[in-house]
């Protein structure tokens, strides 16, 4: 089965400053990467995804890239605010079509420092 | 529209007893499942249903069992709770396969 593994589990930042999350799954046929962001006592919510017929999908100061070959993506924040501050996970989806179970990284909590 | 519900919100449970955890939603979704998070494993997927009827296995799926009668509720049950159970469980649905969760707001367990 699929498995992900995500790095760093823990990152700091300056307010202003860019962060960067990177994860790497193991099941190649994996077609679907989403990232969630879960705040302190709340639940996950989904920030933005990616699909393996794209590279790279920007929003706002969020983007994320995607690497097939080398089977891993990446989270990047830009311009980081105290409210990004939060536990980000990654995921990723090894089957098409109507079945996709989700299997998640063990998230990076990322604290930014005003 | 309350979207996606789980009860009871938080519980104290002794070893050995039976608990089913509620979950219910309103947005017609084709897919749920459940999800036990604990801290520095992340969320890890106990079972999951693609579409009223049918359940599956994810990756804890031992010392837990689930129904799907209908479309809407999609309980847990914990036959005979064990310490290691203690966790916070989120319950989620989605539209269909490959597309965005909605999270309940979570469940949080103890067994002692």
């Amino acid at each position: 089965g699929e498995n992900v593994e995500q790095h760093p589990s823990t990152l700091s930042v300056q307010e202003g400053d860019s962060a960067v999350i990177k994860c790497t799954y193991s099941d190649s046929a994996s077609n679907y990467f989403p990232w969630y962001k879960q705040e302190l006592g709340k639940r996950p919510q989904l920030i933005i995804d990616i699909r393996s017929n794209v590279g790279e999908k920007k929003d706002q100061r969020i983007a994320v890239t995607l690497n097939k070959t080398a089977k891993h993506f990446s989270l990047h924040i830009t311009e980081t605010q105290p409210e990004d501050s939060a536990v980000y996970f990654c995921a990723a989806s090894s089957y098409g079509g109507s079945q996709g179970n989700l299997i998640f990284g063990k998230g990076t909590k990322l604290s930014v420092k005003p | 529209i309350a979207g996606i519900t789980q009860a009871p919100t938080s519980q104290i449970l002794a070893a050995g007893r039976r608990m089913t955890l509620r979950c219910t939603q309103d947005m017609r979704h084709n897919a749920m499942y459940w999800y036990r998070q604990d801290l520095g494993l992340g969320l890890r997927l106990i079972h999951y249903s693609n579409t009223a009827g049918t359940t599956g296995k994810g990756e804890v799926p031992d010392g837990y069992s689930v129904s799907r009668a209908n479309t809407d509720d999609f309980p847990l049950t914990l036959a005979s709770a064990v310490p290691s159970q203690t966790s916070v469980y989120f319950c989620a649905s989605s539209e269909k396969g490959n597309g965005e969760l909605f999270f309940g707001e979570g469940s949080r367990l103890t067994v002692l």
